[in-house]
C-alpha cells in the first residue's frame, strides 16, 4: 500500500536554528499539507499546497515558515528560526485527485532546546 | 472560530461491546466529515468518511451524520482490545482547500 514518507523521524535543534522537514507524497497525489500536533493537544492545520502554490495557511504559519516542492517529488517545510514553542510532531498529509481524503505520514518529532 | 468538539474520555467498554463516539462542529458550511484513529505516538489513520446525512457502514464501523444538528458519530461494533486508541473527528472547512479541522480526540479503552 502506498504511503507518505517523512524524514527525519526525530529532529533536535537549538532555538534560533533553521530546520527543514521532508516529505515524499504518495505518487500521483496533487494536494499537500502540513499539520502539527503539540503533545497532548489537537492536530492543527498549518498550510495547504496545490499546483505549486499555497492555497491556504493558518495563523500559525507566519513568516518563519515556508513550504516548497523543489524537485516535483519531495515536499518540504522550513522553519527559519525555531522557537521553543515550535516543538511538536509535524505531519505531512497528501490527497489524491480530490482533496477529500488525506493520508498522513508517520511524522517528524521536532524538539527545540 | 470554527470548532470541532469531542469528549476527551477515556471511554471504557468491554470487549465485544459497541463503542459510541460523538463529535459536534460549528461550521454549517462543512461538507465532509472524517474519523481518524491515532495510536499513541503515531500518525492519524483514516478509518471512515461521510459526506451525506444518514449512516455509512464499513465492516465493524458505522459513521452517522446529522447536518441539521451539526453532529457526527462513530459506532464500533464488537470492540476489540486492538481498537484501543484515540479517535479523532475531523471536518473539512468550507474553503474547498482540503483543510481539516480536528477535534481533540476521544480515547477509547477496550478491556478484555
Amino acid at each position: 500500500e502506498p504511503e507518505v514518507t517523512q524524514t527525519p523521524s526525530h529532529q533536535v535543534t537549538q532555538m534560533g536554528q533553521e530546520v527543514i522537514l521532508r516529505c515524499v507524497p504518495i505518487s500521483n497525489h496533487l494536494y499537500f499539507y502540513w499539520y502539527r500536533q503539540i503533545l497532548g493537544q489537537k492536530v492543527e492545520f498549518l498550510v495547504s499546497f496545490y499546483n505549486n502554490e499555497i492555497s491556504e495557511k493558518s495563523e500559525i504559519f507566519d513568516d518563519q515558515f515556508s513550504v516548497e516542492r523543489p524537485d516535483g517529488s519531495n515536499f518540504t517545510l522550513k522553519i527559519r528560526s525555531t522557537k521553543l514553542e515550535d516543538s511538536a510532531m509535524y505531519f505531512c498529509a497528501t490527497g489524491g485527485r480530490t482533496n477529500e481524503k488525506l493520508f498522513f505520514g508517520s511524522g517528524t518529532q521536532l524538539s527545540v532546546l | 472560530q470554527k470548532e470541532v468538539e469531542q469528549n476527551s474520555g477515556p471511554l471504557s467498554v468491554p470487549e465485544g461491546a459497541i463503542a459510541s463516539l460523538n463529535c459536534t462542529y460549528s461550521d454549517r458550511g462543512s461538507q465532509s466529515f472524517f474519523w481518524y484513529r491515532q495510536y499513541s505516538g503515531k500518525s492519524p489513520e483514516l478509518i471512515m468518511f461521510i459526506y451525506s446525512n444518514g449512516d455509512k457502514e464499513d465492516g465493524r464501523f458505522t459513521a452517522q451524520l446529522n447536518k441539521a444538528s451539526q453532529y457526527v458519530s462513530l459506532l464500533i461494533r464488537d470492540s476489540q482490545p486492538s481498537d484501543s486508541a484515540t479517535y479523532l473527528c475531523a471536518v473539512s472547512g468550507s474553503s474547498n482547500t482540503g483543510k481539516l479541522i480536528f477535534g481533540q480526540g476521544t480515547t477509547l479503552q477496550v478491556k478484555p
